[in-house]
C-alpha cells in the first residue's frame, strides 16, 4: 500500500512565525513532490513541487526533500492569516502512472 | 491564461439517476485526472487521460463508473445509477505531460455532486 502521511494538526502559529509542516511517504520510487493549499470549499491549489534533494524556496514557501528518509517538508516564513488552510502533500510514483497520491493534509491556523 | 474548468459546480440528484460532470482542461495539457474527496477522506484518484486514451483507470469504484475525453480536451466523468455514498466533490485536474515524471497538477473548482 503506497501511503503519505501527513499530522492532521491543527497546527497554530501566531502571525509572523515560521509554520513548519512534514510529510512521509512510503515507496522510495517516489520521484515528484508537491505541496498544495486548500482553503475550505475551494479546490487544491498547486504551491511548490520539488523533485530532487534539498531545499526549493519560492517567497515564503521553501519546500526541502530527503529521500533517503522518505520525507518532505513545507516551511512558511512569516505566516500571515490568509495562510490559515489545509495542505496537503502528495507524490507521484512513477510505477503507478501519473495519479498523485495525497496524504489527508495538515490544517493551519494562523492567528493575528 | 484560463485554468480548468468544470460544470456543474452543483448537482443535486436522486439516488438512482445518472449524472454526467464536465472538464475543461488548460489548453495544451494533454494529462488529465479526475480524483475525488469526500467530506474528511482524502483525494482518492480515478481515472487519467493521456490524450484521448484511458491508461490508468484503476480508481473507479465500479463499473457504474465511466469516463470518456475527445479530441484531447473536454472529459466527461458519468455516474450511472447514483447511490449516497456517491456524494463528494469530484474534482478535474490537467497536467502538461512533455515533462513525464514532473507532473505538475492544475486543479478545476469542482463539482459538489449530492445523492439524496
Amino acid at each position: 500500500q503506497k501511503e503519505v502521511e501527513q499530522n492532521s494538526g491543527p497546527l497554530s502559529v501566531p502571525e509572523g512565525a515560521i509554520a513548519s509542516l512534514n510529510c512521509t511517504y512510503s515507496d522510495r520510487g517516489s520521484q515528484s513532490f508537491f505541496w498544495y493549499r486548500q482553503y475550505s470549499g475551494k479546490s487544491p491549489e498547486l504551491i511548490m513541487s520539488i523533485y530532487s534533494n534539498g531545499d526549493k524556496e519560492d517567497g515564503r514557501f521553501t519546500a526541502q526533500l530527503n529521500k533517503a528518509s522518505q520525507y518532505v517538508s513545507l516551511l512558511i516564513r512569516d505566516s500571515q492569516p490568509s495562510d490559515s488552510a489545509t495542505y496537503l502533500c502528495a507524490v507521484t510514483i512513477l510505477q503507478a502512472g501519473t495519479a498523485l497520491i495525497f496524504g489527508k493534509g495538515t490544517t493551519l491556523s494562523v492567528s493575528s | 491564461g484560463a485554468g480548468v474548468s468544470q460544470s456543474p459546480s452543483n448537482k443535486v440528484t436522486e439516488k438512482g439517476k445518472d449524472v454526467e460532470l464536465r472538464c475543461d482542461p488548460i489548453s495544451g495539457h494533454t494529462a488529465l485526472y479526475w480524483y475525488r474527496q469526500s467530506l474528511g477522506q482524502g483525494l482518492e484518484f480515478l481515472i487519467y487521460f493521456q490524450g484521448n486514451s484511458a491508461p490508468d483507470k484503476s480508481g473507479l469504484p465500479s463499473d457504474r463508473f465511466s469516463a470518456e475525453r475527445t479530441g484531447g480536451s473536454v472529459s466527461t466523468l458519468t455516474i450511472q445509477r447514483t447511490q449516497q455514498e456517491d456524494s463528494a466533490v469530484y474534482l478535474c485536474a490537467s497536467s502538461d505531460s512533455r515533462a513525464f515524471f514532473r507532473n505538475e497538477q492544475y486543479f478545476g473548482p469542482g463539482t459538489r455532486l449530492t445523492v439524496t
